[in-house]
């Protein structure tokens, strides 16, 4: 059980455009959702933390224009980064977990090129 | 604030070795401990964890005991292959409202034949 995918696994765009990662709890109700950024050889880095129906709570030095969180629902929610540039590129990981429980449960991770 | 200290890497053994990666923490409260290994291309999977003092995790050979007195929460695993080469990080969540992890840096493994 507790089973969280990401959508794409790899995507490349063009620099100056946007591009939207979605993150699903697939086999529980995640009430929290976490995005974290991963650069090369280096920890993971939380970028925000979501929870479900109310505004993401960002990290400080984190864009929130920049990068959009959005969790509508209890099993879903996305990342968008907009105007995306080069420095965006980088390996972006979801997280999930619900109220009371310490664990979370790690998506695969999408990896994000803008050229 | 809370943090997790881990041995920097990369750490390299042959396969059969003994391997122990450090890690200490800081917290002002009773924190729960986990070690995240991540295989290349993947994401994080959880490979153990401890929820209180004393306790020890276990996972695929794999243990760590949560060490109150000396804030430390080691992994040791007696005979390591070359699957477990692989990124290894502790981490710690302060289980507050918001069940945020503190990630160590991680710690790079390689097992060769």
């Amino acid at each position: 059980g507790a089973v969280v995918s990401q959508h794409p696994s790899r995507v490349i765009c063009k620099s100056g455009t946007s591009v939207k990662i979605e993150c699903r709890s697939l086999d529980f109700q995640a009430t929290t959702m976490f995005w974290y950024r991963q650069f090369p050889k280096q920890s993971l880095m939380l970028m925000a933390t979501s929870n479900e129906g109310s505004k993401a709570t960002y990290e400080q030095g984190v864009e929130k224009d920049k990068f959009l969180i959005n969790h509508a629902s209890l099993t879903l929610s996305t990342l968008t980064v907009t105007s995306a540039h080069p420095e965006d590129s980088s390996f972006y990981i979801c997280s999930a977990g619900y109220v009371g429980f310490h664990e979370q449960y790690f998506g695969p991770g999408t990896r994000l090129t803008v050229t | 604030g809370d943090s997790v200290t881990q041995m920097e890497g990369p750490v390299t053994l042959s396969e059969e070795a003994f391997l122990t990666i450090n890690c200490t923490y800081t917290a002002t409260g009773y924190p729960s401990l986990f070690w995240y290994v991540q295989y290349p291309g993947e994401g994080l999977q959880l490979l153990l964890k401890a929820t209180k003092a004393d306790d020890k995790g276990s996972n695929k050979g794999f243990e760590a005991t949560y060490r109150k007195e000396t804030t430390s929460f080691h992994l040791e695993k007696g005979s390591v292959q070359v699957s477990d080469s692989a990124v290894y990080f502790c981490a710690l969540s302060d289980g507050g409202a918001t069940n945020k992890l503190i990630f160590g840096t991680g710690t790079l493994l390689a097992v060769q034949p």
